[in-house]
């Protein structure tokens, strides 16, 4: 079965650029999509088939794919943006990554 | 505005059965399939069933085969999830969510707010 592997955290400064990864097997060439998951919340979608961003997402989430990683970027990280964010592909059923907690100091 | 309200999370003791329903609005639900996500405590997200649009073809998580029924009512705008001979490591909050059909894989773009199942004697 297809996986998905995340950093199970990372941290950034307040104003920071923040990137998370996902890593899979020619991940590149499936649509890779992230969710935003803050506490006792539930998941936002944040970007879609790789780069895009749903209405109301800032300008400051981005994502690429390509190769075996896909990556989330957080430009100019506010402290509103600490979360758990999960990728997710479609590979034959629903695979989600095991999720990355973002600290921002 | 989507919305999607989940209700029927309970308390259940190991071997019972519990059914889960998610309210929609906003959208037209016929021509969405819709899938159930849940998350044990401390955990993931890991998917457990989809069901398309118009029924005719659902879907199941192998933890989960033969066990849960996803079905919906598309005169009510509801989606369900029956689940029986329910287990301890089933415990999790169970969340409904609006896929988008993608020819590439679906995605999820909106998820209701969850209700938490806890299976214990």
């Amino acid at each position: 079965s297809y996986e998905l592997t995340q950093p199970l955290s990372v941290s950034v400064a307040l104003g920071q650029t923040a990137r998370i990864t996902c890593g899979g097997n020619n991940i590149g060439s499936k649509n890779v999509h992230w969710y935003q998951q803050k506490p006792g919340q539930a998941p936002v979608l944040v970007i879609y088939r790789d780069s895009n961003r749903p209405s109301g997402i800032p300008e400051r989430f981005s994502g690429s794919n390509s190769g075996n990683t896909a990556t989330l970027t957080i430009s100019r990280a506010q402290a509103g943006d600490e979360a758990d964010y999960y990728c997710q592909v479609w590979d034959k059923t629903w695979v989600f990554g095991g999720g990355t907690k973002l600290t921002v100091l | 505005e989507v919305q999607l309200l989940d209700s029927g999370g309970n308390l259940v003791q190991p071997g019972g059965s519990l059914r889960l329903s998610c309210a929609a609005s906003g959208f037209t639900f016929s021509n969405y399939p819709m899938s159930w996500v849940r998350q044990a405590p401390g955990k993931g997200l890991e998917w457990v069933s989809a069901i398309s649009g118009s029924a005719d073809r659902t879907y199941y998580a192998d933890s989960v085969k033969g066990r849960f029924t996803i079905s919906r009512d598309n005169s009510k705008n509801t989606l369900y999830l029956e689940m029986n001979n329910l287990r301890a490591e089933d415990t999790a909050v169970y969340y409904c969510a609006k896929e988008v059909p993608d020819s590439r894989g679906n995605y999820l773009d909106y998820w209701g707010q969850g209700t938490l199942v806890t299976v214990s004697s």
